[in-house]
């Protein structure tokens, strides 16, 4: 099955820098790959993703790139904001064949992102 | 819209007990999948559902059963409650669309269980 490893576990950074969170997978079929967002006690929401016929989409400070030779793809946060700091989770998906366009998300470990004020 | 609920918020169980935890979604949507979230482990698939009286195991599905009788419900269910069940259970739903379209999934607000 897909494998999802996520890097850093943690990262702080001072707000007005930048952020990167990395992420590499292991199934080639994996042709979606979503970025959730998690504040503490909420549910995850998606706040970008990207598909495998794109290396790079940019929606204002948040942008995802995806290298599909080498199997990863990062989140980049630029001019950090302290309601920035939650917690980052990467994902890998591919669809399920056997049930049409349902997909399986495969989740990383999660990044715990802390912007010092 | 309220979108994806999940009943109950909070529930303490004593090892062996069972219970019924309860996703609805308004969105008309066709997939719906239970998730667990512990510590450093990010999500993990447990069930999921393609549509109506279809289920299909995840990731990690031992312990747990579902069923999805009406369009709008799904319900994971534990029989005997164990102490490595304790999580944050999420539900998520997406609509059905076709391949590389709307691939969204909308998650609900989690259920917080405890199994002593």
């Amino acid at each position: 099955g897909e494998n999802v490893e996520q890097h850093p576990s943690t990262l702080s950074v001072q707000e007005g820098d930048s952020a990167v969170i990395k992420c590499t997978y292991s199934d080639s079929a994996s042709n979606y790959f979503p970025w959730y967002k998690q504040e503490l006690g909420k549910r995850p929401q998606l706040i970008i993703d990207i598909r495998s016929n794109v290396g790079e989409k940019k929606d204002q400070r948040i942008a995802v790139t995806l290298n599909k030779t080498a199997k990863h793809f990062s989140l980049h946060i630029t001019e950090t904001q302290p309601e920035d700091s939650a917690v980052y989770f990467c994902a890998a998906s591919r669809v399920l064949f056997s049930s049409g366009s349902a997909r399986q998300l495969t989740f990383g470990s999660g990044t715990q992102l802390t912007v010092l004020p | 819209n309220a979108g994806v609920t999940q009943t109950p918020k909070f529930r303490v169980l004593k090892t062996g007990q069972s219970m019924t935890l309860l996703c609805a979604q308004d969105m008309n949507h066709e997939y719906m999948y239970w998730y667990r979230q512990d510590p450093g482990m990010g999500l993990r698939l447990i069930h999921y559902s393609v549509g109506e009286g279809t289920t299909a195991k995840g990731e990690v599905p031992d312990g747990y059963n579902v069923s999805r009788l009406k369009k709008q419900n799904f319900l994971l269910g534990l029989e005997s409650a164990a102490p490595s069940q304790t999580s944050v259970y999420f539900c998520a739903s997406k609509v059905l669309a076709g391949v590389g379209l709307a691939d969204t999934q909308y998650f609900g607000p989690g259920t917080r269980l405890t199994v002593l």
